[in-house]
């Protein structure tokens, strides 16, 4: 069953450095999602790609936070400089609309620690 | 604004026992609902779906989700729970627009 892949699985970085997070949505699936999940919270969207556009970043912390999505295909999401605040699990997710409806299909997630 | 309400933070059951885990959204019409499990330090899964039709719907490993609109619910059943059951579990909603919302989850916890 195709999955939906992120890397790396655990980053812990210290406060103003860079961190860089990879998606790669299953293959086929036009819409990709980043979220930011705080511990003991309900995932939160960061920004969502129509194939290579941005489709929605309101809720995209921009002036530390980017995310790319250049050939329509894998994504990735950077964050400088970090802040202690920037500790969460950051999910990627992905999906094909169908007449049906759009059902998003998650990684295993990135779990970012800030020291 | 859309909201979705998981009103029990923590669920204790016992292995064996039945499971109902409640869900509610605010949305003027009939969205598209979701459950998804999470199991510590993983990503979401996807248990069931509803988009249309028939109220009740079967999702993965044992579990199904009954869809009231009367009640603006959507809750989450299964009638008996599996010490691997224990994880936690996110109800969502699409409005209709490809973006979910999600409620802040319930963390069961089974006893042996």
């Amino acid at each position: 069953e195709a999955e939906v892949a992120q890397s790396p699985r655990y980053k812990i970085t210290e406060k103003s450095q860079a961190v860089a997070f990879w998606c790669d949505p299953i293959s086929g699936h036009a819409t990709l999602y980043w979220y930011r999940q705080i511990l003991g919270q309900g995932p939160e969207l960061l920004v969502q790609f129509q194939d290579e556009s941005v489709v929605d970043d309101s809720q995209l912390p921009k002036d530390r936070f980017s995310a790319e999505r250049l050939k329509g295909v894998d994504s990735t999401l950077k964050i400088q400089p970090a802040e202690l605040g920037d500790s969460a699990m950051y999910l990627c997710a992905s999906s094909s609309r169908t007449e049906f409806g759009d059902t998003q299909y998650f990684g295993p997630g990135t779990r970012l620690t800030v020291l | 604004a859309q909201s979705v309400t998981q009103p029990d933070i923590h669920i204790t059951v016992s292995e064996g026992a039945s499971l109902e885990l409640r869900c509610n959204y605010s949305y003027g019409a009939t969205p598209y609902l979701f459950w998804y499990v999470q199991s510590p330090g993983q990503g979401l899964q996807l248990l069931l779906k509803y988009f249309s039709g028939d109220t009740l719907v079967q999702g993965i490993k044992g579990f199904e989700a009954e869809f009231k609109r009367s009640q603006s619910s959507f809750n989450l059943r299964k009638p008996s729970v599996h010490w691997s059951d224990a994880a936690e579990y996110f109800c969502a909603v699409d409005s209709g627009t490809y973006k979910y919302i999600f409620g802040t989850g319930t963390r069961l916890k089974v006893l042996a």
